[in-house]
């Protein structure tokens, strides 16, 4: 199956900093979703990089894939407070839009 | 422009008691899909609807579980009788193309708790 796991599970950093939560899969996709959950909230999407992308940019949210390793990573920079929440890689494997999450970075920013 | 509705926002029944989430997707999006997330365990794909029809119900726990999309507008999931291992949060989602590529947009969720 698809699941994805995700490193650190837990990561504690002061505001300001940088946060790298990093999402390995195991077989090939389509595509990967990025999402952030705050607490008690739903999923917020925040970024999809397609396959055939090594990259992309959104705001201080920088995603990188590497498919020949099939992992994928987050990066906010200049974290926020406000940035405190959980994140989630998502999947997309086959023909259909039916994604698969990974186990989730729980990411606190301490003001 | 609306995002994916949910509704109730929150339930507290009893054991044994029923309970129906509904889903609305955003407007237009033929796919429409649930997850749940069991406390403390990952988020889990339940079923796939396009427009009317089950594409994928693969993820649906037991026959406890009912999912029904009339007209392939907004969604029920139905749990009857509810259980305890019930409780978490249900997650809807809707996207736009039938091809993989399109985001997936979620609601807020639907958080159970059966006690």
């Amino acid at each position: 199956s698809q699941q994805g796991e995700e490193d650190p599970q837990a990561l504690s950093i002061q505001e300001g900093e940088n946060a790298t939560m990093n999402c390995s899969y195991k077989t090939s996709i389509n595509n990967l979703q990025w999402y952030r959950q705050n607490s008690g909230r739903g999923l917020v999407h925040l970024i999809l990089i397609r396959s055939n992308e090594r990259e992309k940019h959104s705001g201080r949210l920088r995603v990188t894939l590497d498919t020949s390793k099939k992992s994928s990573s987050l990066l906010i920079t200049a974290s926020r407070a406000a940035d405190t929440a959980s994140y989630f890689c998502a999947m997309n494997s086959g023909g259909y839009q039916k994604v698969t999450f990974g186990t989730g970075t729980k990411l606190q920013v301490i003001p | 422009e609306a995002g994916v509705t949910q509704f109730p926002s929150h339930s507290v029944i009893e054991k044994g008691q029923t309970v129906t989430l509904r889903c609305d997707p955003i407007s237009g999006h033929d796919n429409l899909y649930w997850y749940r997330r069991v406390m403390g365990k990952e988020i889990k794909f339940l079923l796939h609807f396009v427009k009317e029809s089950k594409q994928d119900e693969s993820g649906m726990p037991n026959n406890r579980f009912l999912a029904e999309r009339t007209g392939g507008t907004y969604s029920t999931l139905k749990v009857q009788p509810a259980e305890l291992e019930d409780s978490g949060v249900y997650f809807c989602a809707s996207s736009h193309d039938r091809v993989s590529g399109n985001t997936i947009y979620f609601g807020e969720g639907s958080w159970l708790t059966v006690v």
